[in-house]
């Protein structure tokens, strides 16, 4: 199993181009979601979702679009981006079931915006 | 507002020098609490959870503990190897997980 994963690990936009950061998962897990880390502050909430085909907001998606159309994978998409959105992102998935699940993490993406 | 607070900030130990990192939280609904390690450059990585007060668990070096306001992670006889960011998850409910900021460790040979 590969896990979480994302590409690409390192970016540098200039101020209003688009991106778009990939994640996918092997574990076929039905929970997935995005989070950005910031200095200073614990990670925050972008976007989730709980399958394919249902996403929704989290604590910060003002800027953010994710859409989801298979279990595997779930694209963030940055539509215009601003210096604001630099930080490093992650990806984490887990099991949906009954009980408290822990998630798993992907290994980051650092994202730049100048 | 549900909080989560860790300290301290950072933590500097000699090798072999036991110590203990702590967590409180504020919440109108626990339903369970993660323990996470960060390395720099990589994405956390999953060690515990704990769901009530008065549970452990322990894994190598490493004992977490809970009580109705804090989680503590006793780390025994460190290591050089046990330097990382360490990360205090609070879940309130669905979707719901509040991050602590975290404790850097470094442990020194």
């Amino acid at each position: 199993n590969a896990g979480v994963t994302q590409t690409p690990k390192f970016q540098v936009l200039k101020t209003g181009q688009s991106m778009t950061l990939q994640c996918a998962q092997d574990m076929n897990h039905e929970y997935m979601s995005w989070y950005r880390q910031d200095p200073g502050m614990g990670l925050r909430l972008i976007h989730y979702s709980v399958g394919a085909g249902i996403t929704d907001q989290g604590e910060v998606p003002n800027g953010y679009n994710v859409s989801r159309s298979t279990t595997e994978d779930f694209p963030l998409r940055l539509l215009s981006a601003a210096p604001s959105q630099t930080s490093v992102y992650f990806c984490a998935s887990r099991f949906d079931g009954v009980g408290v699940n822990e998630q798993f993490f992907g290994p980051g993406t650092r994202l730049t915006v100048l | 507002e549900d909080q989560v607070t860790q300290s301290p900030e950072a933590l500097r130990l000699q090798e072999g020098e036991s110590s203990s990192l702590n967590c409180s939280y504020t919440v109108s609904g626990l339903r369970g609490l993660f323990w996470y390690r960060q390395d720099p450059g990589k994405g956390p990585e999953f060690l515990f959870t704990l769901y009530s007060a008065g549970e452990e668990k322990e894994k190598e070096r490493l004992k977490a503990t809970l009580t109705k306001k804090e989680s503590f992670l006793h780390i025994t006889a460190p290591k050089p190897e046990d330097s990382a960011t360490y990360l205090c998850v609070m879940n309130t409910g669905f979707q719901k997980l509040v991050f602590g900021t975290g404790t850097r460790l470094l442990v020194s040979p």
